[in-house]
């Protein structure tokens, strides 16, 4: 069964260091996406990717994120400056249906800011 | 703005019960709704999808319902199996990109 890849599965960084997290979506899914989940905490939506470009953000997502698909496979989330409330799983998802359908997770990214 | 609440927080249950998972959602102008599972440090496995349009999807031991009126959904799991023990999320969406989630309910399933 295809699946959404997330590298690396745990990231540890220094406050203030940039960090790229890199996700490879299901091949034939149009729709991207990035949630996170503070320990102890509901999985809360960042943002979501469609046709190259941003197509909804939270109020989380602020100038420290950004978003890129870079080649034809990988999708990254890039926080420039992490604090160390940036500490969380960080879940890629891709979706061939968009509009909160159909969605496939991958098995996320452990970011701890030290 | 949507509010995902799920009830009770966490279950045990011995083998073979059926049980239900609760998810209540503030506002009735929902897009769909889902149900995943989440295994611990391992990421989201969507389970069930219930479209506006649909009061229920089943899928073998699973049966989700929605009730858009009364802003509830209901995961049913019939013959629970050791394995089932995760954490069950329920996710509203408004027809935007954006999935809503609750905080989930951990279930043990002991054998």
């Amino acid at each position: 069964e295809p699946e959404v890849t997330q590298t690396p599965s745990h990231q540890v960084t220094q406050m203030g260091q940039e960090v790229i997290l890199r996700c490879v979506p299901i091949s034939n899914h149009l729709y991207f996406y990035w949630y996170r989940q503070i320990l102890g905490q509901k999985v809360e939506f960042l943002v979501s990717f469609y046709n190259n470009e941003i197509s909804e953000k939270s109020e989380i997502f602020d100038d420290q994120f950004s978003v890129e698909r870079p080649d034809g496979s990988n999708f990254t989330l890039k926080i420039r400056s992490t604090k160390l409330e940036d500490s969380a799983m960080y879940f890629c998802a891709s979706s061939e249906l968009g509009q909160g359908r159909g969605y496939t997770f991958g098995s996320g990214t452990r970011l701890t800011v030290v | 703005k949507q509010e995902v609440t799920q009830i009770p927080a966490a279950l045990s249950v011995p083998e073979g019960e059926n049980l239900v998972l609760n998810c209540s959602f503030t506002d009735s102008a929902i897009y769909n709704l889902q149900w995943f599972r989440q295994d611990p440090g391992k990421g989201l496995t969507s389970l069930l999808l219930i479209q506006s349009s649909q009061r229920e999807q089943t899928s073998g031991r699973l049966n989700a319902s929605l009730d858009k009126s009364s802003g509830r959904s209901t995961l049913y799991i019939a013959a629970s199996q050791p394995g089932d023990s995760a954490t069950y999320l329920c996710a509203g969406g408004g027809g935007s990109e954006k999935l809503v989630f609750g905080k989930g309910t951990k279930l043990t399933v002991n054998p």
